[in-house]
């Protein structure tokens, strides 16, 4: 089926510095999403993206967190500067929106961030 | 506000015996769909089923149904003749169908286990 490459798949930094999360959504969706997810337990919303815009964000997304889709490339999640509670896996979702056959979220595998 | 719950923290079952898992949900909007995801232990995210709200009938994909109650925010996932592969976590989400955000909720999960 369709597939969501997440790069990298293991990133450990010292807090304060920046992170840059990678996600290659499946082509031609539209829509794309960053949750955070700490020791297997709840995953939660971070923000979505449309068209370029940030539709919408969560109060988990902290003034230190950006995303962004230069020219259709990856849709990144920055952090910057981190923080030792920024430790977590990180999952990007896309989907084609409510028009879709389903609507439903197409997962990566996660990015697991680890802040010293 | 959108908002997805699930009580059942944990839950097991014997190699063959039918498992239901418990959601609720609030929502103010009419159009809506429900979502069921499993997460293997590898973090992966596997899409089951899904239900709109505006079908009145049960969905069923393989083994796993729902059992949809809308005028209680209730919908739960039954698998059939459940297997050791089926342990994993099992996540219900939420998304508004005319949302200008497109946002999708999750509850907090239920860790099953089948024994063999």
């Amino acid at each position: 089926g369709p597939k969501v490459l997440q790069i990298p798949s293991h990133q450990i930094i010292d807090m304060g510095q920046m992170v840059t999360l990678n996600c290659d959504p499946v082509s031609n969706h539209l829509y794309f999403y960053w949750y955070k997810q700490i020791l297997g337990q709840q995953m939660e919303f971070l923000v979505n993206f449309y068209n370029g815009k940030v539709m919408e964000k969560s109060k988990l997304f902290k003034d230190q967190f950006s995303v962004e889709r230069p020219d259709g490339s990856y849709f990144t999640l920055k952090i910057q500067p981190t923080a030792l509670e920024d430790s977590a896996v990180y999952f990007c979702a896309s989907s084609s929106g409510q028009g879709g056959a389903t609507g439903q979220l197409y997962f990566g595998e996660g990015s697991k961030l680890t802040v010293l | 506000a959108q908002r997805v719950t699930q009580v059942q923290p944990t839950g097991s079952s014997q190699w063959g015996e039918e498992v239901t898992l418990d959601c609720s949900y609030e929502t103010s909007e009419y159009f809506y769909r429900i979502f069921w995801y499993r997460q293997l232990f590898s973090g992966e995210m596997v899409f089951l089923i899904y239900q709109p709200s505006f079908d009145t009938q049960n969905q069923r994909s393989g083994r796993y149904s729902v059992v949809f109650q809308k005028s209680f925010k209730s919908i739960s996932l039954v698998i059939s003749a459940s297997q050791p592969e089926d342990s994993g976590t099992y996540f219900c989400a939420l998304s508004e169908l005319y949302s200008n955000t497109n946002k999708v909720v999750f509850g907090t999960g239920t860790r099953l286990q089948v024994l063999p």
